[in-house]
């Protein structure tokens, strides 16, 4: 069974950083296509990043340049490392991936999500 | 950047009612589409990937239709437990975009 388990979310100050993690239960993360995607208090679904089996890394403008999306295999879990952080990033971060073999936005398994707020 | 455009953004419908919501993406998306459906306070459930197939394990009173721009997620029989808010979400390119959301209220 598949189970996505966020950690590392929090109050910082703006400009801080911040590592959420995802451990990863049920598969390898290094064989799927995963994906943090995050929610803004009363707001919509926003995709940050992906990360592909192969390596290969993808995101969002609004992050771009500051965030990175990394795993652990000996672990199994993964990351994002979040620096620069802006009033705006304020949002529940989950992390979620597609089962194996498959590349199809991501979304097929979800994670309960890590709060992350920015605030002095 | 691909924009996905939801309607209505909300809905006020009966137990039982058949509910339409549809996503337009502002550009050709090959089917590359799902639909989630998200609980308050709860994470987003996948429903609908590639436009039109089932999840294992979501009831067949979801179906998902459409091609190109315009897709149509139905409920055929709202029961309580369906009463959420919806997204669609094109994966054909990046930036991955989602709609802003349906909310399916109780009438």
């Amino acid at each position: 069974e598949v189970q996505l388990v966020e950690s590392g979310g929090g109050l910082v100050q703006p400009g801080g950083s911040l590592r959420l993690s995802c451990a990863a239960s049920g598969f390898i993360v290094s064989n799927n296509y995963m994906s943090w995607v995050r929610q803004a208090p009363g707001k919509g679904l926003e995709w940050v990043s992906v990360i592909y089996s192969g390596g290969s890394t993808y995101y969002a403008d609004s992050v771009k340049g500051r965030f990175t999306i990394s795993r652990d295999i000996s672990k199994n879990t993964l990351f994002l490392q979040m620096n620069t952080l802006r009033a705006e990033d304020t949002a529940v971060y989950y992390c979620a991936t597609d089962r194996e073999g498959m590349i199809r936005g991501g979304g097929d398994f979800w994670g309960q999500g890590t709060l992350v707020t920015v605030s002095p | 950047d691909i924009q996905m455009t939801q309607s209505p953004s909300s809905l006020s419908a009966s137990v039982g009612d058949r509910v339409t919501i549809t996503c337009r993406a502002s550009q050709g998306i090959n089917n590359y589409l799902a639909w989630f459906q998200q609980q308050p306070g709860k994470a987003p459930k996948s429903l609908i990937y590639d436009a039109s197939t089932l999840q294992s394990g979501v009831p067949s009173k979801f179906s998902g239709s459409g091609s190109g721009t315009d897709f149509t997620l139905t409920i055929s029989s709202l029961q309580p437990e369906d009463f959420a808010t919806y997204y669609c979400q094109q994966y054909n390119s990046y930036p991955l975009t989602f709609g802003g959301g349906t909310k399916v209220e109780i009438k």
